[in-house]
């Protein structure tokens, strides 16, 4: 298996407050994503990393910021969270822009 | 960007029984993978596959790249097959680094 770590696994917060998920690779690769997945959408695109200090936004980018300081470290950050941002977000890598993406365990957040 | 279906959306079979997923994809792509998503929600690579045919067990799968389309057979079906099945590409004018564009999926159920 990918050593692909998220946290926190699952997390329940309240309306307006800030929230910040963690993705951490072991495989020092230079492409790191961020999806969200929904009941009848699949998983689409938020954010993702082409390398340290360097990202792009994705299809669903709207109130979502990330960062990447580290090559093993990707953090996604809902500034305020609203009920629109209830989902699972899983975390992706890719060694290269070509080839397999791996896919992390996932974080189940709910925004009351 | 690329646009990817997935068909049949749902498939209730019998234990033993064979079965064809397909997946479209409207571009020429520069990565196409199968996933498993298992019913504690862990994406499992199954297969990737922009072009041509492999195997793996049970599981095959084939991609005719110039008809924009792929298939993945699951033979002998067993009750740990069930869950939902992926397509997800890129396309080759994107470069493959900005991420994967899944299709809804195919919920299958396996029944023994």
């Amino acid at each position: 298996d990918a050593g692909i770590t998220q946290s926190p696994r699952h997390k329940v917060t309240e309306t307006g407050t800030p929230v910040t998920l963690r993705c951490h690779q072991t495989e020092n690769h230079r492409y790191m994503y961020w999806y969200r997945q929904d009941p009848g959408h699949g998983l689409r695109l938020i954010h993702y990393s082409y390398g340290v200090k360097d990202t792009d936004k994705g299809e669903v980018s709207d109130g979502y910021s990330v960062s990447r300081s580290k090559t093993e470290d990707f953090l996604l950050t809902l500034e305020s969270a609203t009920s629109s941002q209830t989902s699972v977000y899983f975390c992706a890598i890719r060694e290269t822009g070509l080839g397999e993406q791996y896919f992390g365990p996932g974080t189940r957040l709910t925004v009351t | 960007g690329i646009q990817v279906e997935q068909s049949p959306p749902d498939l209730i079979l019998q234990e033993g029984a064979n079965s064809t997923l397909r997946c479209n994809f409207s571009d020429s792509v520069n990565n196409l993978q199968w996933f498993h998503q298992n019913p504690w929600g862990q994406l499992i690579n199954l297969f990737y596959i922009p072009s041509g045919t492999k195997q793996n067990g049970r599981l095959s799968a084939t991609t005719v790249a110039t008809e924009r389309y792929s298939l993945l057979y699951i033979s002998s079906s067993q009750t740990t097959d069930s869950g939902v099945y992926f397509c997800a590409a890129d396309s080759l004018t994107g470069g493959g680094a900005d991420g994967l564009t899944f299709g809804k999926g195919t919920h299958l159920i396996i029944q023994p």
